[in-house]
């Protein structure tokens, strides 16, 4: 049963445009979001995270959604660039992280 | 500068081996993770632990056990390695429950 779903194995974006990653939830006791950024042959880094309280958290040119409602969360990129390159994982936790299935995302120079 | 080191980076062992993969951070963290990633299927949590001598089942913990004698290592423990268990193993810590830290990963393949 998976309870964190990132339906987009890959998406592929231009340089300079904005990258949206999404995200759908099915459990409604998840109460914080994490999105993580994972290059090759390197452990997932933390990027950027919303309590279930905000519907909104922005850190330079990554901000993330979440519509509780929808039971959705979406990751903006704006502006892309090349180093954006590399698999996103979103989270959700109640007592312990549950992670998505990650999305490809490449940067089109 | 924060630090998850993992033993090995690639390991290669035969079905039925015992296989121990080791994680140390410096950070001090009381929570400790393992998981392991596979195409299509994301991270899935095998064991954590919140404290040294303790240990929580995750979602996949089949065919796997843990250990913790001190706070900053925790190991995983692959009693008979199967060819199934052939995937990247990733350990982390975390101060709280949320962001966690994570080491570069171990490419196990068992044949």
């Amino acid at each position: 049963d998976q309870q964190v779903k990132q339906n987009s194995p890959s998406l592929s974006v231009q340089e300079g445009r904005i990258s949206i990653l999404n995200c759908d939830y099915t459990n409604s006791m998840f109460d914080y979001f994490l999105w993580y950024k994972k290059y090759p042959a390197e452990g997932p880094t933390f990027l950027i995270s919303i309590s279930s309280i905000k519907d909104k958290n922005e850190d330079g040119r990554f901000t993330v959604f979440l519509n509780k409602s929808a039971k959705h969360l979406s990751l903006h990129i704006v502006p892309s660039q090349p180093g954006d390159s590399a698999v996103y994982f979103c989270a959700a936790s109640v007592e312990k992280l549950t992670f998505g299935t990650g999305t490809r995302l490449t940067i089109i120079p | 500068d924060v630090k998850v080191t993992q033993s090995s980076r690639y390991l290669v062992k035969r079905t039925g081996e015992k296989v121990f993969l080791e994680c140390v951070q410096d950070m001090d963290h009381e929570n400790m993770f393992w998981y392991r990633q596979d195409p299509g299927l994301g991270l899935r949590l095998i064991y954590f632990s919140y404290d040294v001598k303790m240990k929580e089942k995750g979602d996949i913990p089949e065919g796997y056990s843990v250990s913790r004698e001190k706070k900053e290592r925790f190991s995983l423990i692959l009693e008979s390695a199967s060819t199934n268990q052939t995937s990247m193993y990733l350990c982390a810590s975390s101060l709280g429950v949320y962001e966690q830290f994570f080491g570069p990963g171990t490419r196990l393949t068992v044949l």
